[in-house]
């Protein structure tokens, strides 16, 4: 099936941690995302790729890292610079970044990383 | 001001009653339109693009308006698995450009 897989799906961090949270997808999709998303609220941007080996920051880069070696694959690495970690995230892909029509954002399962 | 901006919420609706979103978006420049759904602990799943002339799907109805940078969400005889918080994406000429709203969260109570 065609897709985005993001793993794992539960995961647990202690103070002072580096996590990798894995994503890859198979749509074919030049265009990925990281988003995090706290109780009750909107998604926030992390980072973002156009194309392999490159990658932008969003809104909220600070204390998360990226990389982007394969088209299919835009893993995410909350950092122990990252104050406070505990939340949702979500990894998306698009066709593209281009303005044309059908262009749309789809999303994987997502991952819930909390810190103890 | 922020770039796309909905309904606070939440709506508490008994079933079978209609309920409408509303969003605004703030760059006139826009090109398109979705609402998504996002059920509790789950990713957001497209429903609907929104298309100039307005659009039907079943039960949802979704318009644009460009003058005013409005769009909206009408859900016609709402069921219980409607309840579910429901998100405004615009794409933004610039950037990452897909910009998501803040989501209205709907209950629809038996």
């Amino acid at each position: 099936d065609g897709g985005i897989t993001q793993s794992p799906k539960y995961l647990f961090r202690k103070e002072g941690q580096n996590v990798t949270l894995s994503c890859e997808q198979n749509l074919n999709h030049d265009a990925m995302y990281w988003y995090r998303q706290d109780p009750g609220q909107g998604l926030r941007l992390i980072y973002y790729s156009q194309i392999v080996n490159d990658f932008q920051k969003g809104d909220i880069a600070e204390g998360y890292s990226v990389s982007r070696e394969k088209k299919e694959s835009f893993p995410l690495t909350v950092t122990s610079a990252q104050k406070n970690p505990t939340a949702f995230y979500l990894c998306a892909s698009s066709i593209d970044l281009e303005l044309h029509s059908g262009n749309t954002i789809y999303f994987g399962e997502g991952s819930w990383l909390t810190v103890v | 001001r922020k770039e796309v901006e909905q309904d606070p919420g939440p709506f508490n609706v008994p079933e079978g009653a209609t309920v409408a979103f509303n969003c605004t978006y703030s760059n006139s420049a826009s090109q398109s339109f979705f609402w998504y759904r996002q059920d509790c602990r789950k990713e957001p799943k497209l429903l609907m693009s929104v298309y100039s002339s307005g659009n039907e799907d079943g039960r949802f109805t979704a318009q644009l308006n460009r003058a005013s940078q409005y769009i909206s969400l009408l859900i016609r005889d709402s069921k219980l698995s409607d309840s579910a918080t429901y998100l405004c994406v615009v794409r933004f000429p610039y950037g990452q450009n897909f910009v998501f709203g803040p989501g209205t969260r709907l209950s629809v109570l038996p």
